[in-house]
């Protein structure tokens, strides 16, 4: 499975874009890449999801440069309620011929710090 | 409002005692997560299952540990006997996945937070 290297914390301000970079650098050639926001108590909750070039939805958007090796999350204009921790995880498509694959292991993820 | 919903929410037991915590996937989805998430170790993939069957245990410690899906609704983690380091926060997620295809979403439940005196 790819290893994920994403910076420990970040701190930002409200209306600011942040952007969380992770490093991917053996990224295998049927590996996804899907990023997962937590609340302190809750379970981690799917942001998006790409493969390459860039993705974009209602919260985020995710860009991927030709080599795959890295990956960027961009949050618009971020509020207090962003304040969570980050993950990037690589390697989620299956494996057709054992059933498995889809293995979501999560790194250490990146501690977001939002204030006024 | 699918959800996936883990009971109990909270559990204390002392140790030795057998702990047996529950999840109820979501309806029609076919893959399964335990993990396990504690201050030290962050979210550590305990098992998984894909129509019930038992994909990848290997981060689960064996001779305590076992996880089963006695059908499609529900998924269990026992524990026995319990032991204070098992202490954590556990959680149980499910996805659907077709072919071989991504996951492009897992859903997670509120977790069952465990103490082990």
């Amino acid at each position: 499975l790819a290893k994920t290297t994403q910076p420990i914390s970040m701190d930002s301000y409200e209306g600011q874009e942040v952007n969380i970079t992770c490093s991917h650098n053996n990224i295998a050639t049927n590996d996804y890449i899907t990023w997962y926001q937590q609340f302190p108590s809750q379970g981690p909750r799917f942001i998006i999801q790409g493969y390459k070039t860039k993705v974009t939805n209602e919260v985020a958007s995710l860009f991927i440069p030709a080599d795959r090796k890295s990956s960027t999350l961009s949050l618009p204009r971020v509020s207090l309620s962003d304040t969570a921790v980050y993950y990037c995880l690589v390697g989620q498509t299956a494996d057709i011929i054992t059933g498995g694959g889809n293995k979501l292991t999560f790194g250490t993820g990146t501690q977001l710090k939002v204030e006024l | 409002d699918a959800r996936v919903t883990q009971t109990p929410r909270d559990k204390v037991t002392e140790m030795g005692q057998e702990v047996t915590m529950r999840c109820q996937p979501i309806l029609g989805h076919n893959t399964v997560f335990w993990y396990r998430q504690t201050m030290m170790q962050g979210l550590e993939l305990l098992a998984y299952f894909r129509n019930r069957a038992p994909l990848d245990d290997s981060g689960m410690p064996k001779d305590r540990f076992s996880a089963e899906m006695p059908d499609a609704t529900l998924a269990t983690l026992k524990i026995q006997p319990s032991e204070p380091r098992d202490s954590a926060v556990y959680f149980c997620a499910s996805g659907l996945v077709l072919g071989a295809e991504a996951l492009t979403e897992a859903f997670f439940g509120q977790g069952t937070r465990l103490t082990v005196v």
